[in-house]
C-alpha cells in the first residue's frame, strides 16, 4: 500500500498567516493527490484535486502544489472558518489511502 | 444541485451483514464512478472501493480490507448506490459515506455500529 504522512498533526495559526501542510508520498504517485477539508460532524470537503486544481466553489486563498513526492497545500490569508481537520488522499493505486490528518486551530 | 444521501446504518451484531444505501441526485448518475468511504470515529477515512460508470461497463475496485466481505452494486435506474456488508465485525464500527467521481460530493454518512 501507499503510505502517505501529512504533517503537522496539529497547527494554530492566527488570522491572515500563511499556514503549510504537507503529504510525503511512500511512491511516485503523479498528480493523484487530493485535499480535504473536515469539519466536525460534517462529511470532508474537496479543497484541490489533481495536486493542483482548486474545485468548483473553493476560494483562492486554497493552493496546492507538488515537488516530487511531496505535496503541500496553502492556506494564504486564514480565515476563522478555515479551522477543521485536513486530510490527503491518494487515488493512484488502490487501496487508496488517505493521510492521518492535521487539525488546524486558530489562536 | 447534485445531492447524495446514505441510509440504512444502525445497530448489527458481530458476524452479521447489513446494507447501505446511496440514493443519488442532481447529476447524471450512470456518467460516474461510485465510491464508498468509512471513517471511524476520530480517525482518518478509509477507502473502501469504488463501481465504475457506464462507459467502463459498470465494473467494481475494492479494498483489500474488506474485498470479499463488502459488495459495491448500483442500481442505474433508480439512481441508488448499495453497499452489502457481511461478516461484520467490531472494527466496521464507522461512518459511512458514498461519494461521486472525482469523490468531489460526498453524502452526509451513515453510521454503522457492530456491537454485541
Amino acid at each position: 500500500d501507499i503510505q502517505m504522512t501529512q504533517s503537522p498533526a496539529s497547527l494554530s495559526a492566527s488570522p491572515e498567516e500563511i499556514v503549510t501542510i504537507t503529504c510525503q508520498a511512500s511512491q511516485d504517485i503523479g498528480n493523484w493527490l487530493a485535499w480535504y477539508q473536515q469539519k466536525p460532524g460534517k462529511s470532508p470537503q474537496l479543497l484541490i484535486y489533481s495536486a493542483t486544481s482548486l474545485a468548483d466553489g473553493i476560494p483562492s486563498r486554497f493552493s496546492g502544489s507538488r515537488s516530487g513526492t511531496q505535496y503541500s497545500l496553502k492556506i494564504s490569508r486564514l480565515q476563522v472558518e478555515d479551522t477543521g481537520i485536513y486530510y490527503c488522499l491518494q487515488r493512484y493505486s488502490n487501496p487508496y489511502t488517505f493521510g492521518a490528518g492535521t487539525k488546524l486551530e486558530l489562536k | 444541485e447534485v445531492k447524495l444521501l446514505e441510509s440504512g446504518g444502525g445497530l448489527v451484531q458481530p458476524g452479521g451483514s447489513m446494507r447501505l444505501s446511496c440514493a443519488a441526485s442532481g447529476f447524471t448518475f450512470t456518467d460516474f464512478y461510485m465510491y464508498w468511504i468509512r471513517q471511524p470515529a476520530g480517525k482518518a477515512p478509509e477507502w473502501l472501493g469504488f463501481i465504475r460508470n457506464k462507459a467502463n461497463g459498470y465494473t467494481t475496485e475494492y479494498n483489500p480490507s474488506v474485498k470479499g466481505r463488502f459488495t459495491i452494486s448500483r442500481d442505474n435506474t433508480q439512481n441508488m448506490l448499495y453497499l452489502q456488508m457481511n461478516t461484520l465485525r467490531a472494527e466496521d464500527t464507522a461512518t459511512y459515506y458514498c461519494a461521486r467521481g472525482i469523490m468531489d460530493a460526498w453524502g452526509q454518512g451513515a453510521s454503522v455500529t457492530v456491537s454485541s
